[in-house]
């Protein structure tokens, strides 16, 4: 069965603007998590989506937001983009819960100039 | 936020086996230990994961102490395809990353 398709996959965006990434989970799955990895910080976690809902967030301010749509796909939102915004985005989807693993996009690799 | 500790990196010849260690002392009773390992330039890759017994996978095996405080996943023949950073996390509603090990084979 198809992976998780992250989009855009590359990204350009100037300080002050804001930008909306896109992940479509396996089939099947409720869950969306999403990450921020840096070579400073690593990989971080961002939120987690099921079934539309915010189950868990991670510590980050609010200008980083989620949503996630009746058909399980979910877009993440960072408003007023900082220079230290610019990292890879990674979603990953799953069952939800302890007991199951997370499958992992491609990522977006966003830009902040 | 549960932790775990992980050699910084470590190294192993093609085909020799591969014990990656992790302390996970503070663990509670509900967490389940999970093995991700992310090779350059890729998203993280789920490796394996445990409660309590010890877990075999097409990929690797995963061994967990009585107590649950520490856990070891073997690769039982690397390859160089197996050079990686892994990362051993407690599940607790949500996976937070470490700095992991940092695997290199040599051929």
């Amino acid at each position: 069965k198809a992976g998780v398709t992250q989009t855009p996959r590359y990204l350009i965006k100037t300080r002050g603007q804001q930008v909306t990434l896109s992940c479509s989970p396996i089939s099947g799955h409720r869950s969306v998590s999403w990450y921020q990895q840096t070579p400073g910080q690593g990989l971080q976690f961002l939120f987690e989506y099921f079934s539309e809902t915010q189950r868990n967030k991670g510590n980050f301010p609010g200008r980083f937001s989620g949503r996630q749509f009746s058909n399980s796909r979910s877009e993440m939102n960072v408003s007023t983009l900082e220079l230290g915004d610019s990292a890879l985005y990674l979603c990953a989807s799953s069952f939800g819960g302890r007991a199951n693993e997370q499958y992992f996009g491609p990522g977006t690799r966003l830009t902040v100039t | 936020d549960a932790k775990t500790t992980q050699p910084n990196s470590m190294e192993s010849n093609e085909e020799e086996p591969v014990h990656l260690p992790c302390n996970h002392s503070t663990i509670s009773g509900t967490d389940y230990i999970h093995w991700y390992r992310q090779l350059p330039s890729q998203g993280p890759e789920y490796v394996i994961h445990g409660l309590t017994s010890n877990v075999n996978n097409r990929m690797a095996s995963l061994a967990i102490a009585e107590d649950r405080k520490s856990s070891t996943l073997i690769l039982h023949r690397a390859t160089l395809r197996d050079a990686a950073v892994y990362y051993c996390i407690l599940h607790t509603d949500k996976l937070i990353f470490g700095t992991g090990t940092r695997l290199q084979v040599f051929p």
